[in-house]
């Protein structure tokens, strides 16, 4: 049962322009989700994070949107650059219990 | 120091061999996380420890093992494994296991385990 969606394996987007990955969640009691970034060879690194109280949260070129409505949310990221190619992962919870995962997006951003 | 550490970075095993996983951060976290991820899979919670005690087990085998013998370590013991028990383990570790500082969770690099 895959309550954490993301439904585009993967995204290429040119250097400068804006990155818009997206994620979709089934189950209404997850209260706060999270975007990682996974290199190669590397564990999956936190990025950011939105508590279901909020629709928006901002940290430099990374901007998380949820629509609890919608069971939605997106990263966005702009502008981009190359070093953001990598694997993100969406990453849900609810009360303090065990995180769930999607399955990943591959972003590869063109010089 | 920000890093949650693991070795080895790859292990190639027989089904019959008994091997260790070994996972280490030196940041006072308190919860400490097994996950393992299969290639192209989101990672899939294994072992969670909280204060060094046991808090969840998601019906996982038993020839995984995990020790947590103090708070800044923590081990998966394999025994027995199975071909498709090959995947990457990735060791995660966070503030706490409630409450705030839960979520953000600092992963390893992980270990690249193959069963022949």
């Amino acid at each position: 049962d895959q309550q954490v969606k993301q439904n585009s394996p993967s995204l290429s987007v040119q250097e400068g322009r804006i990155s818009i990955l997206n994620c979709d969640y089934t189950n209404s009691m997850f209260d706060y989700f999270l975007w990682y970034k996974k290199y190669p060879a590397e564990g999956p690194t936190f990025l950011i994070s939105i508590s279901s109280i909020k629709d928006k949260n901002e940290d430099g070129r990374f901007t998380v949107f949820l629509n609890k409505s919608a069971k939605h949310l997106s990263l966005h990221i702009v502008p981009s650059q190359p070093g953001d190619s990598a694997v993100y992962f969406c990453a849900a919870s609810f009360n303090n219990n065990d995180m769930r995962f999607g399955a990943g997006t591959r972003l590869t951003v063109k010089p | 120091d920000t890093e949650v550490t693991q070795t080895p970075k790859h292990l190639v095993m027989g089904m019959t061999n008994k091997k260790s996983l070994k996972c280490e951060q030196h940041m006072g976290h308190r919860a400490m996380y097994w996950y393992k991820q299969k290639a192209k899979k989101p990672p899939e919670l294994m072992f969670v420890y909280s204060y060094e005690k046991l808090s969840i087990n998601e019906s996982v085998p038993s020839r995984f093992s995990p020790e947590c013998p103090n708070s800044s370590l923590l081990n998966l013991h394999l025994h027995a494994l199975q071909p498709e028990d090959s995947a990457l383990y990735l060791c995660a570790s966070s503030q706490a296991l409630a409450g705030a500082g839960y979520n953000e969770q600092f992963f390893g690099p992980g270990t690249r385990l193959t069963v022949l």
